[in-house]
Parts: C-alpha cells; sequence; structure tokens
C-alpha cells in the first residue's frame, strides 16, 4: 500500500507537553501533507513539505522529512487541549494524478 | 474566502434507497475530490476531478456509486442503491491546480445507512 503508516496510533499527553507524530511511506515522494480532525469535522490542511524540503514550521508545528528514511515526523509544541483531535500524514507520488493517500491517523488527547 | 460547502451535513436511509450529496468547491480551484471516510480509519479517493474531467475513479464503486462535477464547478455524489457498509463521511475537497496542491476539506456528510 502506499498510504502513510502513522505512529503511534495514539498518544496522550497533558497540556503544556510536546506531541510528537511519526509517518512512514513506502516509494518516492512529490510532497508529504499533515493534516488534523476534530472529531466529526472535516481536515484542516496543517503544513505541505515538498521532497526537497527537510524541515518547516507554522507556529507551534514543525514538520521534518527525511527522504532517504523515507520518513516525516510532526512535532506540536506546548500543547493544549484545542489539539486534541486525529492528526493524519498523505503522501502525494505526484505524476498524473497526484492525488493524497491517508492512513489511519494518530489520536491525540491533550489533557488539560 | 469562502470554503468548501457540502450539503446535507447528515443524512439517515435505509438500504437499497438511493441518496445524493452535492459540493460547491472554493472559487477558481479546478481540481475536485469525493472521499469516503469509515469510522476509525482515513479518507479513501472515491473520484477526482479535473475541471469537469474525470482523473481517477479507479477506487469508486461503479456499480452503485456515481458522480459529476457540473460546468467544472459544483459536484454531486449518488449512490443507488445504498449497502450497509457504505455508512461513512463522504468528504468533498479541492485544490488550485493539480493534485500536487494542498487540498481544502469540506466539513463533510455523515451518512448512516439503516
Amino acid at each position: 500500500s502506499q498510504q502513510g503508516e502513522e505512529d503511534p496510533q495514539a498518544l496522550s499527553i497533558q497540556e503544556g507537553e510536546n506531541a510528537t507524530m511519526n509517518c512512514s511511506y513506502k516509494t518516492s515522494i512529490n510532497n508529504l501533507q499533515w493534516y488534523r480532525q476534530n472529531s466529526g469535522r472535516g481536515l484542516v490542511h496543517l503544513i505541505l513539505i515538498r521532497s526537497n524540503e527537510r524541515e518547516k514550521h507554522s507556529g507551534r508545528l514543525r514538520v521534518t522529512l527525511d527522504t532517504s528514511k523515507k520518513s516525516s515526523s510532526l512535532l506540536i509544541t506546548a500543547s493544549r487541549a484545542a489539539d486534541t483531535a486525529s492528526y493524519f500524514c498523505a503522501p502525494n507520488y505526484g505524476g498524473s494524478q497526484g492525488n493524497l493517500i491517508f492512513g489511519k491517523g494518530t489520536k491525540l488527547s491533550v489533557k488539560p | 474566502e469562502a470554503g468548501v460547502a457540502q450539503s446535507p451535513r447528515y443524512k439517515i436511509i435505509e438500504k437499497r434507497q438511493s441518496v445524493a450529496f452535492w459540493c460547491n468547491p472554493i472559487s477558481g480551484h479546478a481540481t475536485l475530490y469525493w472521499y469516503q471516510q469509515i469510522l476509525g480509519q482515513g479518507p479513501k479517493l472515491l473520484i477526482q476531478f479535473q475541471n469537469n474531467g474525470v482523473v481517477d475513479d479507479s477506487q469508486l464503486p461503479k456499480d452503485r456509486f456515481s458522480a459529476e462535477r457540473l460546468k467544472g464547478v459544483d459536484s454531486t455524489l449518488k449512490i443507488q442503491p445504498a449497502k450497509l457498509e457504505d455508512s461513512a463521511v463522504y468528504l468533498c475537497a479541492s485544490s488550485l491546480r493539480s493534485g500536487t496542491d494542498t487540498q481544502y476539506f469540506g466539513p463533510g456528510t455523515r451518512l448512516t445507512v439503516l
């Protein structure tokens, strides 16, 4: 399967702690995208990192990409209760279609 | 900028009935996607349109699912007849140009088939 595989499947932390989620994929990508989904809602785009980039930041989010290991990580610093959600990585393999292939996600719970 | 709009938000039907979902993408977005998300899973692509042409429908169960994108803007997804296993959230997304761009998702339609 070409979907991203997130790890861990579930993560529970206290408010203020950092949360790290990992993603592995199988073949060469055009880019890799991270999305958040709050319970019962649509997906919200967080960060797109291209295959020639190694690190990207957006506010409290930091994404890294290691194409040699075919892996990416999402770090959320100083987590808040509002960060409680499912997080999905989606490799984009480019080509004529270039659609996203989602894994099962990491369910993050941030306790106040 | 208005986001992706979907309707209805919720739908409950009996098996073997038909149902239709509507999506209005972000203005100017050329690419439109329909995803199916079963509880506990990530979204699975059903069909991808580029303007009003189909780019990928390899995972669309064509014996019961159909979709169209009118004039390259709005889109409808239909299921006829519905099965119990079609219970899921149906998500519409759009992107500016191609499939490698950021995708923007609508709120989804939660379908329950009894």
